[in-house]
């Protein structure tokens, strides 16, 4: 079992709906990464939490440490948010990145 | 504008050679890491660096080399002895790095390097 887990692997979208992406992990963090890969490969960092909730425009990613779950939602979706998410947790006994596999997104207009 | 580029966007290996992937970046970061991206598999970190002329290894070290002379380069060699290179190889940078491990703060990426092996 993959020390931090996203669900679901897939996910389709029609334009406006709301999105949301889960990831959970099973080791001790002191900060989760939500990443943007697009289709030609290269990666955004869109948020950094180690609690509570960011808000970037459309973006929101909340985290519940107690729980071990983070969820990254995507407001009035766009077919220009299609690409992967990815999440990583940052493990504080090993100062390890465990990265998550990511969740394809495909937004139609 | 400040970023990080990644030379050349696709890398084809021959079969015993040694193959050496660049990667710049403008942000005067500290810190600089190589991770390898395989088709469903999560990133996993090669090597990083903290410091000039510093580095260590990350998960998956054996079969590739870097050096780390100048603050702004961090380039990464793909030994002979790397059996499986094929795989989309991406470089980062973050803005201290001896403040923690690999992942304690935010990292810029650079758009990735293609290596096919002939």
């Amino acid at each position: 079992k993959n020390e931090v887990e996203q669900s679901p692997q897939n996910l389709t979208a029609q334009e406006g709906e709301f999105i949301t992406i889960n990831c959970s992990y099973s080791v001790g963090i002191s900060a989760l990464h939500w990443l943007q890969q697009h289709p030609g490969g290269g990666i955004v960092s869109l948020f950094m939490l180690s609690s509570g909730k960011k808000k970037h425009g459309r973006l929101i990613a909340t985290i519940n440490i107690q729980e071990k779950h983070s969820s990254l939602h995507i407001t009035a979706s766009h077919p220009r948010d299609s690409a992967v998410y990815i999440c990583a947790a940052f493990a504080y006994n090993t100062d390890k990145l465990i990265f998550g596999t990511g969740t394809r997104l495909q937004v139609f207009p | 504008d400040g970023g990080i580029t990644q030379s050349p966007k696709y890398l084809f290996r021959k079969e015993g050679q040694n193959v050496t992937l660049s990667c710049e970046q403008n942000l005067n970061h500290d810190a600089m890491y190589w991770y390898r991206q395989d088709p469903g598999q999560g990133l996993r970190l090669i090597y990083y660096s903290q410091i000039v002329n510093d580095f260590q290894k990350g998960d998956i070290a054996e079969g590739y080399s870097v050096s780390r002379e100048k603050k702004e380069s961090f380039p990464l060699t793909v030994t002979s002895a790397q059996k499986n290179p094929t795989a989309f190889y991406l470089c980062a940078s973050s803005i201290r790095g001896l403040a923690g491990g690999p992942g304690s703060e935010t990292q810029y990426f650079g758009p990735g390097t293609r290596l096919l092996v002939l």
